[in-house]
């Protein structure tokens, strides 16, 4: 069975300061990684994947994320917090040799908080 | 939220009454999905169609039911077994259902039994 933890219900952070959202997961075989970020009474949206290539995966509104295989982690990163990142972020698993995207595995979701 | 539109946004719903939610999508995908929110957890599969008129349980399926008569339409009907159904529901389509594909989701529908 695969799986995802994300460790910190939330974080907070200030406005320009980096920020890491963490995301360590569990899967059968090699994994495909993706984070989405969902607004309040909204559906998610998507800010980045990794199929494969380089660990360093860069997505949308200035937001990257690397996959680290040996600690099986896939952190959210941003260099600079503005305050309208603040939203729930969700990190999901795929298994490489399952042909169904739908079975993705969805952590319980970080609150970030980007205070000014 | 992409080319997917969920209807209605809020519903309400009396206990024993079942009620079904809209789920259309203009992106031409062949794959479609059904995921309840609970708060502080992550989505959960109800359903998922990788093709129209066929369809699959995901891991939460009992007391709900789907069709997929059309490749841009995956209703959802919550029906009166579901014992605990107030959640926010969300409506996904990817490409082609394959595990590389990004999934794009619907505003939501929040139902709540009263």
């Amino acid at each position: 069975a695969q799986s995802v933890a994300q460790p910190e219900d939330q974080v907070n952070v200030a406005e320009g300061n980096p920020l890491t959202v963490k995301c360590t997961y569990s899967v059968s075989g090699n994994p495909y990684l993706f984070w989405y970020v969902q607004y309040p009474n909204r559906g998610l949206q998507f800010l980045l994947k990794y199929i494969t290539g380089d660990n360093l995966v860069k997505g949308s509104y200035g937001f990257e994320a690397e996959f680290n295989k040996s600690q099986t982690s896939f952190h959210l990163k941003k260099p600079s917090a503005l305050v309208s990142d603040s939203a729930l972020y969700f990190c999901a698993v795929r298994a490489v040799w399952d042909t169904n995207a739908g079975k993705s595995t969805f952590g319980d979701g970080t609150t970030l908080t980007v205070k000014p | 939220d992409g080319g997917i539109t969920q209807s209605p946004k809020y519903l309400f719903r009396k206990e024993g009454q079942n009620v079904t939610l809209s789920c259309e999508q203009n992106l031409n995908h062949d794959a479609m999905y059904w995921y309840r929110q609970d708060p502080g957890q992550g989505l959960r599969l109800i359903y998922y169609s990788q093709i129209v008129n066929d369809f699959q349980k995901g891991d939460i399926a009992e007391g709900y039911s789907v069709s997929r008569e059309k490749k841009e339409s995956f209703p959802l009907t919550v029906t009166s077994a579901q014992k605990n159904p107030t959640a926010f529901y969300l409506c996904a389509s990817s490409g082609s259902g394959l595990s590389t594909d990004t999934q794009y989701f619907g505003p939501g529908t929040r139902l709540t039994v009263l």
